[in-house]
């Protein structure tokens, strides 16, 4: 099992240019979830899809925000236009299915830097 | 607010001595906790977890941690600590759906 993979692992961009992580979930699991790392705000959840659809995206920052599922092995995390203040660490996870039982299982993540 | 406390911000301890981690929670009803470990560059992965059961839930490289209901605690523990074991740890709860609430993390040192 490879695990949750993510893409880019490292992303370096200037200020307003568009910036695209990726992410593919374990094989089979329904549920998938795209999360921030910040020193001043610690782990947040951005967006929760369930079956390719998105359920929860009350944790999106704002517009320049937005994420993607088109199919059950992929999802996308765009930021456009980027801002020095969406430096952070990207985390996507996914779980076998929705629901507090089932484990979250995290990827290696996509430390992002916009100067 | 809803939240999930973690009391220190940072452990600085030798290698052998004993480890505890304070997490505690204020979602009311049923919850399930989790304990997330973070080594230096590397991604989140899950130490052990709650749903029900014994309270006392043992989970990997020698960790084990404690639900208190009665206190909304849920404190990580280790009896003796190696260099290895440097790194952030994570309480998390979900408090009846899906989405993990993580306290603020607790950077642990261990000097060998």
């Amino acid at each position: 099992d490879a695990g949750v993979i993510q893409s880019p692992r490292h992303e370096v961009t200037e200020m307003g240019q568009e910036v695209t992580l990726r992410c593919k979930p374990i094989s089979g699991h329904n549920s998938l979830f795209w999360y921030r790392q910040t020193m001043m705000r610690g782990l947040e959840l951005l967006i929760y899809f369930n079956n390719n659809v998105p359920i929860d995206d009350s944790g999106m920052p704002e517009d320049r925000f937005s994420a993607k599922m088109p199919n059950a092995s992929f999802s996308t995390l765009k930021i456009q236009p980027s801002e020095p203040r969406d430096s952070a660490v990207y985390f996507c996870a996914s779980s076998l299915e929705a629901g507090a039982s089932y484990e979250q299982y995290f990827g290696p993540g996509t430390r992002l830097t916009v100067t | 607010a809803q939240s999930v406390s973690q009391h220190n911000h940072h452990v600085i301890l030798s290698e052998a001595a004993s480890l505890e981690l304070g997490c505690n929670y204020s979602y009311g009803g049923t919850v399930n906790l989790f304990w997330y470990v973070q080594y230096p560059g590397q991604h989140l992965q899950l130490l052990l977890k709650y749903f029900s059961g014994d309270p006392l839930v043992k989970g990997i490289k020698g960790f084990e941690a404690e639900f208190i209901k009665s206190k909304f605690s849920f404190n990580l523990r280790k009896p003796s600590v190696q260099w290895s074991d440097t790194a952030e740890y994570f309480c998390a709860v979900i408090p009846g759906d899906y989405k993990l609430s993580f306290g603020a993390g607790t950077t642990v040192t261990v000097r060998a």
